[in-house]
């Protein structure tokens, strides 16, 4: 099962701030928050992780709350190239797993 | 540096037949896991590998279906025997360290959509 929990959709105006939130309120001390995206019919495309302080990077920002059980992925001026399902995942730290969990995403609309 | 590759993209089967898929991962990547995802969605997690050994197939149907990374060339993921349930869309992606717990992402290819007819 999914250890994440986000919005199933959301909308945005096309040059505004997207924020997105994210809980995961069971996250281990040590598990990296990720979050990737999937524009239609394409392979998830990485775009940040993190794990105790605020990351920037060229596509994005994460912000990631003090007791780390939540975090908000902000775009900061939305294009209608963002419309993508959000996806916010932690690893599985079940013995020697890796593997990533997957949950529903967030339907991301940008409009014009 | 060219990204994960997978091939073919698209793959029509009839049913009993077999599928071949292909996934060659990012130069200098080690370490490869594949994903199915049915429409409407999220990724499941089907299995992680490592040059030359199975690291974690718990993800993987105990019938019909096989992963392999050889030494050389790419990964495959094998599934015998087809039905129309496995009609999805198939992911792969790969890491340089193993993924997750020291930070490092995993870049993922454009899929291979299956059709079972």
């Amino acid at each position: 099962d999914a250890k994440t929990t986000q919005p199933p959709s959301m909308d945005c105006a096309e040059g505004r701030a997207a924020n997105l939130p994210c809980n995961h309120s069971t996250i281990s001390g040590n598990e990296y928050v990720y979050w990737y995206r999937q524009i239609h019919s394409q392979g998830p495309q990485y775009i940040i992780h993190g794990l105790k302080n605020n990351e920037t990077n060229e596509m994005a920002s994460l912000i990631i709350t003090e007791d780390r059980k939540s975090s908000t992925l902000i775009l900061p001026h939305a294009t209608l190239r963002d419309t993508a399902v959000y996806y916010c995942i932690v690893r599985d730290n079940a013995g020697n797993n890796r593997k990533l969990i997957w949950g529903l995403g967030t339907s991301l609309a940008v409009n014009p | 540096n060219a990204g994960v590759m997978q091939n073919p993209r698209h793959l029509v089967r009839r049913r009993g037949q077999e599928a071949r898929l292909r996934c060659s991962p990012m130069k200098g990547h080690s370490h490869v896991y594949w994903y199915r995802q049915l429409p409407e969605e999220g990724l499941k997690f089907m299995v992680y590998l490592q040059k030359e050994n199975i690291i974690d197939e718990s993800g993987m149907p105990k019938e019909r279906f096989s992963a392999e990374f050889p030494k050389e060339g790419p990964s495959i993921l094998r599934i015998q025997q087809v039905v129309r349930g496995d009609s999805a869309a198939y992911f792969c992606a790969s890491s340089v360290f193993p993924l997750g717990g020291d930070g490092t992402e995993a870049f993922f290819g454009q899929g291979t959509r299956l059709t079972v007819v």
